[in-house]
């Protein structure tokens, strides 16, 4: 069925390092990949997406690439800060459109 | 604008009780998803609404079941309720359903003893 597997679960990297975060996705007509951000106690937010007739987007420090033939798309964090410590997920919208399937997340932490 | 809202917060319940939780869109917004976050499973898909109609249903027992109202609001309700359904809800809005992009409420964050 549907499913978008993501890797790692845990990722720790120092302060000023860069952290990715990597998501494949099984239904080749998804077209919307969004990625979010969820801190402590709160739902999660949209910090990033990109849609399947992009290859790149960027936004400050933050990257996604998306490689369609491969089924796969990755979150790149430049210049980590320790606010930056959280669990992200990664999202793919499947056939129909209707419902959104979210990767398992990854618990990121940014050492001072 | 105001973001998505949801209430309660916080709930503590017992087996076989039956619950009700409430989220309100952001204003515009006619689409409105559940979800059910867990440890174990992540965030899963349990349904979508849109214009008071059932859309799109993820794989949950029919003791879950939601609402939405004609000003946008839904509810889910959660029948004779399991130790398993412990469980951060989380409901999210978008204007249209589908490709767009989902604002996540805080969630509700429920207990079953």
């Amino acid at each position: 069925g549907e499913n978008v597997e993501q890797h790692p679960s845990t990722l720790s990297v120092q302060e000023g390092d860069s952290a990715v975060i990597k998501c494949t996705y099984s239904d080749s007509a998804s077209n919307y990949f969004p990625w979010y951000k969820q801190e402590l106690g709160k739902g999660p937010q949209l910090i990033i997406d990109i849609r399947s007739n992009v290859g790149e987007k960027k936004d400050q420090r933050i990257a996604v690439t998306l490689n369609k033939t491969a089924k796969h798309f990755s979150l790149h964090i430049t210049e980590t800060q320790p606010e930056d410590s959280a669990v992200y997920f990664c999202a793919a919208s499947m056939t129909g459109g209707f419902k959104t399937i979210f990767g398992a997340g990854t618990r990121l932490f940014v050492k001072a | 604008k105001a973001g998505v809202t949801q209430t309660p917060r916080y709930l503590i319940k017992t087996r076989g009780q039956q619950v009700t939780l409430s989220c309100s869109p952001i204003s515009g917004h006619r689409s409105v998803s559940w979800y059910q976050q867990t440890p174990g499973q992540g965030l899963q898909f349990l349904f979508e609404y849109f214009s008071e109609t059932q859309r799109n249903k993820g794989n949950f027992p029919g003791r879950f079941s939601g609402r939405q109202f004609s000003n946008s609001r839904s509810e889910m309700n959660v029948s004779t309720l399991e130790l398993g359904d412990s469980a951060l809800y989380l409901c999210a809005s978008n204007p249209t359903g589908g490709k767009d992009t989902q604002y996540f409420g805080p969630g509700t964050r429920l207990t079953v003893l």
